[in-house]
């Protein structure tokens, strides 16, 4: 079983649209996040969830809206989609209470805003 | 501040020659250390981790990075590169288990 899930892969999209991206989870842990990584392979924490509540939440536009139904989801809204939003966008999870703390990644979702 | 800081973005080595990437981090209190490969076209992978046990930590595929104190740093090193081992590699330090810092990548292409 895949540890991270998200769905979709692949999403190509015409700007000013809204999307959403899923997250799913069966580790058990109580932390979610968003990661965005650009063309240069940057990684940037957008937003973190413990136990469904929001703890981290960068710099990013209010376009972005994070959503955790229950601790084991985190999904990613996008509204108005702009040229820019196109990049990877990574699912992570850990265990805030645990000994060491590592994140586990899903496979991510390849964003093309065209 | 904390932060992770990875010396050099592109590393190249010859098949069979010694990797090593380096890492070094800014805090003020005891940090969780971790290496994480990312092989083309898909997600983050862990390699290995330091959770303030041993300061030489083995992790999968032959790596391993020794935790050093005094210089701040958590390099990584692999005896003989292997093909397979092109990709990029990324630090990452955490203090609370919430918000984790990573560096900005490096890319080791091994060339035959």
């Amino acid at each position: 079983d895949t540890a991270v899930s998200q769905t979709p892969k692949y999403l190509v999209t015409q700007m000013g649209n809204d999307k959403s991206i899923k997250c799913e989870q069966n580790l058990g842990h109580d932390t979610m996040y968003w990661y965005k990584q650009d063309s240069k392979k940057f990684l940037k924490i957008m937003f973190s969830y413990n136990n469904k509540e929001l703890i981290i939440n960068e710099t990013v536009p209010n376009r972005f809206s994070p959503k955790s139904p229950d601790k084991a989801h985190l999904n990613l809204h996008i509204n108005s989609l702009e040229l820019g939003d196109s990049a990877v966008y990574f699912c992570a999870s850990s265990n805030s209470g645990g000994l060491s703390y590592e994140q586990y990644f899903g496979p991510g979702t390849r964003l093309t805003v065209t | 501040a904390q932060s992770v800081t990875q010396l050099g973005s592109h590393v190249s080595v010859s098949e069979g020659a010694l990797v090593l990437l380096r890492c070094n981090y800014s805090s003020s209190v005891p940090p969780y250390l971790f290496w994480y490969v990312q092989y083309p076209n898909q997600g983050l992978q862990l390699l290995l981790k330091y959770t303030s046990a041993a300061t030489l930590v083995k992790g999968i595929n032959g790596f391993e990075a020794e935790f050093k104190k005094s210089e701040t740093s958590f390099h990584l090193t692999k005896p003989s590169a292997h093909m397979s081992d092109a990709a990029e590699y990324f630090c990452a330090v955490t203090f609370t288990g919430n918000q984790f810092y990573f560096g900005t990548g490096t890319s080791l292409t091994v060339i035959p």
